[in-house]
């Protein structure tokens, strides 16, 4: 079965400190990866997303994600944290190939919490 | 741009009622999805929509249907309203021009109390 896995219900780091939010998946072909941000009572926002190429990409308010194709992961990533990135982070992944059929595929979710 | 348009964005209902979610969006994406999302499961998808006129399952769509009449508009609909339907509902659409790489974009979401 086709699945991704946000193994953290919640991440806490310090402001300023890094963080690194993660997600493994399981789907067949070369998959699209995706990360979406969603604040309290708004719906889900796009991040970044790889599609092919270099395995860093980089998307909005300063995040970034490596995808590693061996380990199936797809973390995200900021080099330093801001109390306002506090929210709701989204992996979520649409298989490749013949498998694709427009289906995004989320994980549960991990709540990052920046402490001042 | 309005982008994707969901309403209402709050709703109660009483056991056995019916109504309808709206969903709108102005960007010709041919790719419409409703979803459902609950404390600790994520996304599930209910039902989605490759263009008008074609609809299918997703993971969850016991006690929904939906339809696709025009490209811009995918309602769903509740027939009787259950307690376990409780949840925050999210429409989202995406283009499927060349291989299906673009980002969806999300409705605000609409909150529904079933009692």
């Amino acid at each position: 079965a086709q699945s991704v896995a946000q193994p953290e219900d919640q991440v806490n780091v310090a402001e300023g400190n890094p963080l690194t939010v993660k997600c493994t998946y399981s789907v067949s072909g070369n998959p699209y990866l995706f990360w979406y941000v969603q604040y309290p009572n708004r719906g889900l926002q796009f991040l970044l997303k790889y599609i092919t190429g270099d395995n860093l990409v980089k998307g909005s308010y300063g995040f970034e994600a490596e995808f590693n194709k061996s380990q199936t992961s797809f973390h995200l990533k900021k080099p330093s944290a801001l109390v306002s990135d506090s929210a709701l982070y989204f992996c979520a992944v649409r298989p490749g190939g013949s498998s694709n059929t427009g289906k995004l595929i989320f994980g549960q979710g991990t709540t990052l919490q920046v402490k001042p | 741009n309005a982008g994707v348009t969901q309403t209402p964005k709050f709703q109660v209902l009483k056991t056995g009622q019916s109504m309808t979610l709206q969903c709108a969006q102005d960007m010709n994406h041919e790719y419409m999805s409703w979803y459902r999302q609950d404390p600790g499961m994520g996304l599930r998808l209910i039902h989605y929509s490759v263009g008008a006129g074609i609809t299918d399952q997703g993971e969850v769509p016991n006690g929904y249907n939906v339809s696709r009449s025009t490209t811009e508009d995918f309602p769903l609909r509740l027939l009787s309203a259950a307690p376990s339907q409780t949840s925050v509902y999210f429409c989202a659409s995406s283009s499927l021009t060349g291989w299906g790489d673009t980002e969806a974009f999300f409705g605000q979401g609409t909150r529904l109390t079933v009692v």
